[in-house]
């Protein structure tokens, strides 16, 4: 286990709602990073947080959002939600941005949309 | 490119048996390297990693290969055991870069 956590684990929203994914890092990280995996895909970089703000994004719509407390954990809002965002969404914690950090991953929350 | 390649989408092999999963990448700049293994409904699990600077090393059981010269990533699993069925990813990293860039993934099937 790497003392990553999500919640909630899984998910049914219909299109058009809004969803709010939270992650807890690991102890002594403080940066976290959110990726989307499509069934049968590698992971896919949505964004960064590191220090509260946003470090890095990848091809994703604003719709897209995130957050990151001062405890480290974070959020990840989506809007909007259409049936393509049906996915796992993945969070990892790493104890730097460094190019060498290990990223450390989440079970995953698992996310429907109908 | 955005994908890190990987050879063979499959692979089973014998129980006892060593296992070696291939990867290529794509991006000259990348200077990590990461080898993930993810189990059915959960995330991916860090496995072993290694620098640019280095073409080897050993963990318990696994062994990282990195080729630069021909940009390939390979991942030796030694006696192979039933647990060892899994997902297998390779991720490389670009210095500077906030993201790991994954593969599509490699299943790998124990046969007793």
């Amino acid at each position: 286990e790497t003392g990553v956590t999500q919640s909630p684990t899984h998910l049914i929203k219909t299109r058009g709602q809004q969803v709010t994914l939270r992650c807890s890092s690991q102890s002594g990280h403080n940066t976290v990073s959110w990726y989307q995996q499509a069934l049968g895909q590698g992971p896919q970089f949505i964004f960064q947080y590191y220090r509260e703000e946003e470090n890095g994004r990848g091809n994703f719509p604003p719709r897209f959002s995130g957050l990151q407390f001062p405890n480290y954990s974070s959020e990840l809002n989506v809007n909007a939600l259409e049936l393509d965002d049906s996915a796992l969404y993945l969070c990892a914690s790493s104890p730097g941005t460094g190019s060498g950090e290990t990223q450390y991953f989440g079970p995953g929350t698992r996310l429907l949309v109908l | 490119g955005e994908n890190v390649g990987l050879h063979l989408p499959t692979l089973s092999v014998q129980e006892g048996d060593n296992s070696i999963i291939n990867c290529a990448y794509s991006n000259s700049a990348s200077d990590y390297f990461i080898w993930y293994k993810q189990e059915s409904g959960k995330g991916p699990q860090f496995i072993i990693d290694i620098r640019s600077n280095m073409d080897k090393r050993q963990g318990q059981r696994v062994t990282v290969l990195l080729n630069k010269t021909v940009k390939h990533l390979s991942l030796q699993i030694a006696a192979t055991q039933p647990g060892d069925s899994a997902v297998y990813f390779c991720a490389e990293k670009v210095q500077g870069a906030q993201k790991l860039v994954f593969g599509q993934g490699t299943r790998l099937t124990i046969n007793p």
